[in-house]
């Protein structure tokens, strides 16, 4: 059990343009969730996932965004038409069925330019 | 909407010093409360649980309280090491399924 994975690291993008990220979970956790951080401050929360279902999405998740979770594994975040400010640090966190711990992944540094 | 606050915002010690970190919330309907630590440009790692049911956790170095009624939670850490360098957020988990976050206490100790 290596934690949980996020790809990639660093991601530079033009403004306009559209990116993906993936979140791989720690293993057999079934509950999967998405923050944005920026500079200074806590995390703010974008969305869960408990198996492949969206159960609950944040104001800040924008018609720009959108997540998947197609099998209950992996998750993805796409973020279309990219703003500057979108720029951010993208964090993934999962946690097991009957506990709400939760384990938060390296996260992805995204910066437009 | 559940505020977190945290004090101090910044704070920096000498090696050794037992230290008191602060969280307040202003929500007490909690399911229970989550103290991280973030290294610099790193993801968040789980520092301490506690539900909301009990009164404190300890792991290690490092013992946290909470007090639901009051809207408050200090994390103590003993004999800090520069080690410890690194910022610390508190996260009530009300009724629904996100984390609530506050700013974090910036901390830095020194040799």
């Amino acid at each position: 059990d290596t934690g949980v994975s996020q790809d990639p690291r660093h991601k530079i993008t033009k403004r306009g343009q559209n990116v993906t990220f993936r979140c791989d979970p720690i293993s057999e956790h079934n509950r999967l969730y998405w923050y944005r951080q920026t500079l200074g401050q806590g995390p703010e929360f974008l969305t869960y996932f408990q198996n492949e279902a969206q159960l609950e999405k944040s104001r800040l998740l924008s018609d720009r965004f959108s997540a998947e979770r197609p099998k209950g594994s992996f998750s993805t975040l796409e973020i279309q038409r990219t703003e500057q400010g979108d720029s951010a640090m993208y964090l993934c966190a999962s946690s097991a069925s009957g506990t709400t711990e939760a384990f938060f992944g390296q996260g992805t540094r995204l910066t437009v330019v | 909407k559940q505020e977190v606050t945290q004090i101090p915002a910044a704070l920096s010690v000498p090696e050794g010093e037992n230290l008191v970190l602060n969280c307040s919330f202003t929500d007490s309907a909690i399911y229970n409360l989550q103290w991280f630590r973030q290294d610099p440009g790193k993801g968040l790692t789980s520092l301490l649980l506690i539900q909301s049911s009990q009164r404190e956790q300890t792991s290690g170095r490092l013992n946290a309280s909470l007090d639901k009624s009051s809207g408050r939670s200090t994390l103590y850490i003993a004999a800090s090491q520069p080690g410890d360098s690194a910022t610390y957020l508190c996260a009530p988990l009300g009724s629904g399924y996100a984390l609530n976050f506050g700013k974090g206490t910036s901390l830095l100790v020194t040799p």
